[in-house]
């Protein structure tokens, strides 16, 4: 089945920086890759996605970036702010969304003021 | 519009009892979706039903837990003799359309935790 990985676990930043956070999968099926974002105590909450035939995703000061030769795909946060502090979870499914999505480990990100 | 709703919102119980969750989807979403999540760890898929269909078990899913969505709306997931293992999040996800190219939108979930 689909792994995927997520790197790094906890990342900090100065408010106003960019963030980064990476993700790899296994299954070369796999065909959609959505970003969803945790606060605490509530429920995951899509913020991206971005499916195999683009290369790169952009809404406002997020974007996603798809590499499928190598398998790996990126967030990218520009301008951050403090309500950007949350846990950033990456997921991959080979049913474009339908079936189950597997999900890498999350990403806590602090935006430090 | 109204997103995915979760009852109850944090459930005690103890070792050995049954509990019954309920998920209601965002109207007319044909597709609902089942994950358990640790502390520390991403949802991990459980289920999904396309209407009333059960169309996939993840093996986490042992034979203490069933699930059923009888008409095709909201849906229940049950725990049979719970055991310590089984405290976890449990978040229920639902989609539209009927195609493959959906986004799946999660609600608050259920916070249980077994004595």
């Amino acid at each position: 089945g689909e792994n995927v990985e997520q790197h790094p676990s906890t990342l900090s930043v100065q408010e106003g920086d960019s963030a980064v956070i990476k993700c790899t999968y296994s299954d070369s099926a796999s065909n959609y890759f959505p970003w969803y974002k945790q606060e605490l105590g509530k429920g995951p909450q899509l913020i991206i996605d971005i499916r195999s035939n683009v290369g790169e995703k952009k809404d406002q000061r997020i974007a996603v970036t798809l590499n499928k030769t190598a398998k790996h795909f990126s967030l990218h946060i520009t301008e951050t702010q403090p309500e950007d502090s949350a846990v950033y979870f990456c997921a991959a499914s080979p049913g474009g969304g339908a079936d189950g999505l597997t999900f890498g480990k999350g990403t806590h990100l602090i935006i430090q003021p | 519009d109204t997103g995915v709703s979760q009852d109850p919102r944090h459930k005690i119980t103890k070792r050995g009892q049954n509990v019954t969750f309920r998920c209601d989807p965002i109207s007319e979403h044909n597709r609902l979706y089942w994950y358990r999540q640790t502390l520390g760890q991403g949802p991990e898929f459980l289920t999904y039903f396309q209407n009333e269909a059960q169309l996939e078990k993840s093996r986490l899913l042992s034979d203490r837990f069933s699930a059923e969505r009888p008409k095709g709306s909201f849906s229940t997931l049950e725990i049979q003799r719970t055991e310590q293992g089984d405290s976890a999040m449990y978040l229920c996800a639902s989609s539209s359309g009927q195609g493959l190219e959906v986004e799946q939108f999660f609600g608050p979930g259920t916070r249980l935790t077994v004595l």
